[in-house]
């Protein structure tokens, strides 16, 4: 069975950095792209990036270009999101998901991590 | 960018009716467009692949069709589970959401 599964919640400090992951299993984790999309609270789906495991080939949307940094480590099948400087405008759940290939549509999805920013 | 325009933004429907959901694309996207459904503190669920494939173990009752510019999300009985939020997406260049369908009961 395929499965994403994500870190837990997360409340921070605007200022503070953060790091959120995402493990896969049921699948060969280095064939299949990662996603990350962004939903604020009561508000729609944003995309924001995604990366080949198997090279670390990243793309960002522009939106998101320089406001975080997506990576993935293969030897453990997890995929990361994070931020070297929180601002309140972080708070949101962030999915990830998986895609078949890089322009593709994701098809499964992690359970989503909250991630609260206040001071 | 391309940016995806939804409607409408919500709709009360009863039980049983044919519910319509439209996306329409600022610039030609092929068939590279995918609907998801999104229930309350839940993860997005995709119903439809390449604008009109059914992903696997969702009720026939949902369709999509289109290609283009024009994309329609059809439930063709609208059943008491599907009352939930559902999105486009467009992955022909970057990925676009578009703003999402709240359907609810009437």
């Amino acid at each position: 069975e395929v499965q994403l599964v994500q870190s837990g919640a997360e409340v921070k400090k605007p200022g503070e950095s953060l790091k959120i992951s995402c493990k896969g299993s049921g699948y060969i984790f280095t064939s299949y792209w990662i996603g990350w999309v962004r939903q604020m609270p009561g508000k729609g789906l944003e995309w924001m990036g995604t990366i080949s495991p198997s090279d670390s080939d990243t793309r960002y949307s522009p939106s998101f270009q320089g406001q975080v940094t997506i990576s993935a480590d293969k030897s453990i099948d997890t995929a990361y999101l994070q931020w070297s400087s929180l601002k309140a405008s972080d708070t949101a759940t962030y999915y990830c998901a998986r895609l078949a290939y890089s322009s593709s549509s994701p098809d499964y999805w992690g359970q989503g991590t909250l991630v609260s920013v206040s001071s | 960018d391309i940016q995806m325009t939804q409607s409408p933004s919500s709709l009360s429907a009863s039980v049983g009716d044919r519910v319509t959901i439209t996306c329409r694309a600022s610039q030609g996207i092929g068939n590279d467009l995918g609907w998801y459904q999104q229930k309350p503190g839940k993860a997005p669920k995709r119903l439809i692949f390449a604008a009109s494939s059914l992903q696997r173990g969702v009720p026939s009752r949902f369709s999509g069709s289109g290609s283009g510019t024009e994309f329609t999300l059809t439930i063709s009985s609208l059943q008491p589970e599907d009352f939930a939020t559902y999105y486009c997406l467009q992955h022909n260049s970057y990925r676009t959401f578009g703003q999402g369908t709240k359907v609810e009961i009437k």
